[in-house]
C-alpha cells in the first residue's frame, strides 16, 4: 500500500530562518499529496496540496512541490515565524479505504 | 461556524469500564473517520464511515465499535478499555467528492489506567 515517510524531528529553527522538512512517499500512480499542520491543542488542518507532478502547492508562505522522479514532497518556508511552531504531517490518499496515510510527523519549533 | 466537535477532551478510566467519545459534524459531510494519534507512527485509521448505516474498518480497529446512526454523528465505542488504547482521538469528516481534505475535531486525550 501507499507510505510516507518524513524527517525525524523536532527541528529547532531561530526566527526568519529558511525551512525545509522532508517528505518521501511510496505509492502506487500519481496521487494527490498533502501536508496538513497540527497546532498545539488542535486537531490536523490541511495546509496545502498538490494533485500532479510538478504541481506546487502553497499556503501562509509555505510550499512543496509534487516531484515525481524522486518521489518527493519537500515542504519549504523561506523565513518562519515563532507562530509557525507546530507539528507538520505528509499525507496521501489510500483511496481503497477512503484513508488519509500520514507520515509519522515532525514537530517544528520556531525560537524567538 | 463549519466545525467538527468531540467530547470530551481529556478522560481517564480504568481497564474494563466501557467509554463511548462522540464525534459531530455540521457540514453535512458524508464521510467520517477516526484516528489515532500515538508518537512516532502518526495517524492511524481506527473505522471510517461513507454514509448513514455504512462503516468499515481502518487499519487498527480492534477494540473498537462504531455506529452511524443519523449522518452528523459518528461515536467511537470502547466496550472494554485496555491501557494500550491509550492514545490521542481524533474524528475528522469530508464531504464525499473531496475525501482528502479532512476537517478535524480537537482530539481527545484518552488515558486508561
Amino acid at each position: 500500500g501507499n507510505s510516507v515517510t518524513q524527517m525525524e524531528g523536532p527541528v529547532t529553527l531561530s526566527e526568519e530562518a529558511f525551512l525545509t522538512i522532508n517528505c518521501t512517499y511510496t505509492a502506487t500512480g500519481y496521487p494527490s499529496l498533502f501536508w496538513y499542520v497540527q497546532y498545539p491543542g488542535e486537531g490536523l488542518q490541511l495546509l496545502l496540496k498538490a494533485t500532479k507532478a510538478d504541481d506546487k502547492g502553497s499556503n501562509k508562505g509555505f510550499e512543496a512541490t509534487y516531484r515525481k522522479e524522486t518521489t518527493s514532497f519537500h515542504l519549504e518556508k523561506g523565513s518562519v515565524q515563532v507562530s509557525d511552531s507546530a507539528v507538520y504531517f505528509c499525507a496521501l490518499p489510500d483511496t481503497g479505504r477512503r484513508a488519509l496515510t500520514f507520515g509519522s510527523g515532525t514537530r517544528l519549533q520556531v525560537q524567538p | 461556524e463549519a466545525q467538527v466537535t468531540q467530547n470530551p477532551r481529556y478522560l481517564i478510566t480504568v481497564t474494563g469500564k466501557k467509554l463511548t467519545v462522540t464525534c459531530s459534524q455540521n457540514m453535512n459531510h458524508e464521510y467520517m473517520s477516526w484516528y489515532r494519534q500515538d508518537p512516532g507512527l502518526g495517524l492511524r485509521q481506527i473505522y471510517y464511515s461513507m454514509n448513514v448505516e455504512v462503516t468499515d474498518k481502518g487499519d487498527v480497529p480492534e477494540g473498537y465499535k462504531v455506529s452511524r446512526k443519523e449522518k452528523r454523528n459518528f461515536p467511537l465505542i470502547l466496550e472494554s478499555p485496555s491501557p494500550n488504547q491509550t492514545s490521542l482521538y481524533f474524528c475528522a469528516s469530508s464531504r464525499r467528492e473531496s475525501g482528502e481534505k479532512l476537517f478535524f475535531g480537537s482530539g481527545t486525550q484518552l488515558s486508561v489506567l
